[in-house]
């Protein structure tokens, strides 16, 4: 298993403006996932975090809006971008741990608000 | 793309009622994976399924894989308060990419 931490765990933010979330894995993992739940919805997959290069972006999110750092194989940042009340969500980082059978292992998440 | 629907959406029992929900997906799995995110929580990992026509079970919590692997389910027997939850299945398709259904809300009433 994993103990992955998130950092805020909830913020309110004015529309415009920028927030950086972090990740912080207690040990090493290969796959970091950025995930995205909107309120009452499903978990939908932002992008692969790639340690050393440039994420891995699904159909519909691009990297100026959502830019992710990766920069080790236990830290992970994702920045939402000049934020609309549409980016209103929580934002999950989740990882798969080496000799697992592939299950994800989710941060408690960092619930964002946009006025 | 790999689209996997889940129903029902919501489901309220009566503790010590059973509970199902069921999960299709478009295209075959290599693989499906259930999860429970409690109120105001994040997903938690339960089980997953590979072979065609597996099932699993854990106490009260019985899991099966169609034999298609295009298909599961998640039943629970004699529903405690406990269970109350979002219960997801997600899908791994050839691409080895999760998709993940719309969940299920699970109340139940004491």
């Amino acid at each position: 298993s994993a103990v992955i931490s998130q950092k805020p765990s909830r913020d309110i933010c004015q529309r415009g403006t920028s927030l950086t979330i972090q990740c912080q894995v207690d040990s090493q993992v290969t796959m970091m996932f950025w995930y995205r739940q909107q309120p009452g919805q499903s978990l939908t997959l932002i992008a692969t975090a790639n340690q050393g290069s440039e994420a891995t972006y699904e159909s519909g999110f691009v990297i100026d809006k959502f830019p992710i750092s990766r920069p080790n194989l236990t830290f992970s940042t994702l920045t939402v971008s000049n934020m609309s009340p549409e980016d209103s969500s929580i934002y999950l980082c989740s990882v798969v741990v080496g000799g697992s059978t592939g299950e994800l292992f989710f941060g408690e998440g960092s619930r964002l608000t946009v006025l | 793309g790999q689209q996997v629907m889940q129903i029902p959406q919501y489901q309220h029992v009566q503790e010590g009622e059973d509970f199902t929900t069921y999960c299709n997906s478009s295209t075959t799995l290599s693989n499906i994976q259930w999860y429970k995110q409690r109120p105001g929580g994040h997903p938690v990992f339960l089980i997953q399924l590979v072979k065609s026509g597996e099932v699993k079970k854990q106490k009260r919590l019985t899991f099966q894989f169609g034999e298609a692997k295009k298909n599961s389910s998640l039943h629970i027997t004699a529903t405690q308060t406990t269970d109350v939850g979002t219960y997801f299945c997600a899908g791994k398709g050839s691409n080895y990419k999760l998709t993940f259904g719309k969940g299920t809300l699970l109340t139940v009433n004491p």
